[in-house]
């Protein structure tokens, strides 16, 4: 069965420290990959979405993410956190574009101002 | 641009109750989702809409669930009796083409 692996159920960094949070996927097939974010009371966000082209992208406030199909990851990144990144962050993936999402578990980022 | 509109924001019901969950998707959305999410999880698909259609409704628990979508807009969830284990966040999300916009989300509390 198709499933989606966060690494870290929690994480805890102080300011200024780089994140990198984990997102592994099990499908062979073609994929389309998201990170969304839940910042505390809020609803859920897209952060940034991988659908072909270059594997480093891009996403809003700061943060990137890297899919590398040999290792079927698209880990999170951002080189420097803020205690405003406090949230719940979930990775998502589309295979095969049929509008379905499989989601990891969520990671529970904590920033210590 | 009004987002995904979603009440209420918190229901507090006895077992064996019946519960409905509204959701207004964004204008234009034609395709509509139902997941619920537990605690420590993420959220699972329960049905899916394209305007008045369910397209795929595999996941969700026909004996007890039940799920409208009249006019291919706004679109109602419910669950007739509720159960200890139903208790969970219920998000409704609207796409247009790949990316989907959730809701605030309906956390439901079964006593």
């Amino acid at each position: 069965a198709q499933s989606v692996s966060q690494h870290n159920h929690h994480v805890i960094l102080s300011e200024a420290a780089s994140l990198e949070l984990g997102c592994n996927y099990s499908y062979g097939g073609t994929v389309n990959l998201f990170w969304y974010v839940q910042y505390p009371g809020q609803h859920l966000q897209l952060l940034l979405k991988y659908f072909s082209g270059d594997p480093l992208v891009k996403g809003i406030k700061g943060f990137e993410a890297e899919f590398i199909k040999s290792k079927f990851s698209f880990n999170l990144r951002k080189p420097s956190v803020q205690w405003s990144d406090t949230a719940e962050y979930f990775c998502a993936v589309n295979p095969d574009s049929n509008y379905q999402l499989i989601w990891g578990a969520g990671t529970k980022l904590i920033i210590k101002p | 641009e009004a987002g995904v509109v979603q009440s209420p924001r918190y229901k507090i019901i006895e077992k064996k109750q019946p519960v409905a969950f509204w959701c207004n998707p964004i204008s234009g959305h034609n395709t509509l989702y139902w997941y619920r999410q537990n605690l420590g999880q993420g959220p699972e698909l329960l049905i899916r809409y394209e305007n008045e259609e369910a397209v795929d409704d595999s996941q969700l628990p026909k004996d007890r669930f039940s799920a409208e979508r009249l006019k291919g807009v706004d679109s109602t969830l419910k669950i007739q009796p509720a159960e200890l284990g139903d208790s969970a966040v219920y998000l409704c999300a609207s796409s247009f083409e790949d990316e989907q916009f959730f809701g605030p989300g309906t956390r439901l509390t079964v006593l």
